[in-house]
């Protein structure tokens, strides 16, 4: 089975400063990988998703995310942060033969002015 | 109204109470999903409907009761439960029911049991 860890709890970061929150994941095929965000008082959106092909990846909101094979790693960047980027984040990863995703705990971004 | 909206928002029960979350798509989704989202744990999916039908049942105490009368609407009926199924209920749908196609996801209702 498939499961992820997201090794940050919690990162405080500055307005402008650059963003970087860490996903490790555990499967022993290629993985579907996605990154969803949570704001207060909502639902999660998918940011980006990894299938296959180039390993880096373009998403919404300017961010982007990293596929590294030999790391297990797909780690979330982002180069200037706003404030609305306070959010959750959170790491799924998937089978391409299956429907479910399993989910990391998540990491709480804070935007500091 | 738009996307996957839950009502209610908020809701608090007593153990003995019977109470019912619900859910609705205006996507046009076939595929439908009920996730319970505790602090600082990863979302655990509890159910899946794929045009009505259940698919998914993962291990969920039978405290917790789905409905999916047909693909826009999807309920979870609630009863004698415990304070630690207070949580944030969220729902989502997808187009089919299959990793490729992205789930959306509704705001939530939070739960809380005394």
């Amino acid at each position: 089975a498939q499961s992820v860890t997201q090794p940050d709890i919690h990162i405080t970061v500055s307005e402008g400063a650059s963003l970087e929150l860490r996903c490790n994941y555990s499967y022993g095929a290629t993985p579907y990988l996605f990154w969803y965000v949570q704001s207060p008082g909502q639902g999660l959106q998918l940011l980006l998703k990894y299938f296959s092909g180039d390993t880096l990846v373009q998403g919404i909101k300017g961010f982007e995310a990293e596929f590294k094979r030999s790391q297990s790693s797909f780690n979330l960047r982002k180069p200037s942060v706003h404030w609305s980027d306070a959010a959750e984040y959170f790491c799924a990863v998937g089978a391409s033969n299956d429907y479910k995703l399993s989910f990391g705990a998540g990491t709480t971004v804070t935007v500091r002015a | 109204e738009t996307g996957v909206t839950q009502t209610p928002r908020h809701l608090v029960m007593g153990m003995t109470n019977k109470k019912s979350l619900k859910c609705e798509q205006h996507l046009g989704h076939n595929a439908m999903y009920w996730y319970k989202q505790s602090a600082k744990k990863p979302l655990e999916l509890m159910f899946v409907y794929n045009f009505k039908e259940q698919t998914e049942n993962n291990s969920v105490p039978s405290r917790f009761s789905p409905e999916c009368p047909n693909s826009s609407h999807l309920f979870l009926h609630l009863h004698t439960l415990q304070p630690e199924d207070s949580a944030l209920y969220l729902c989502a749908s997808s187009p089919h029911r299959d990793i490729s196609y992205e789930q959306y996801f509704g705001p939530g209702t939070r739960l809380t049991v005394t």
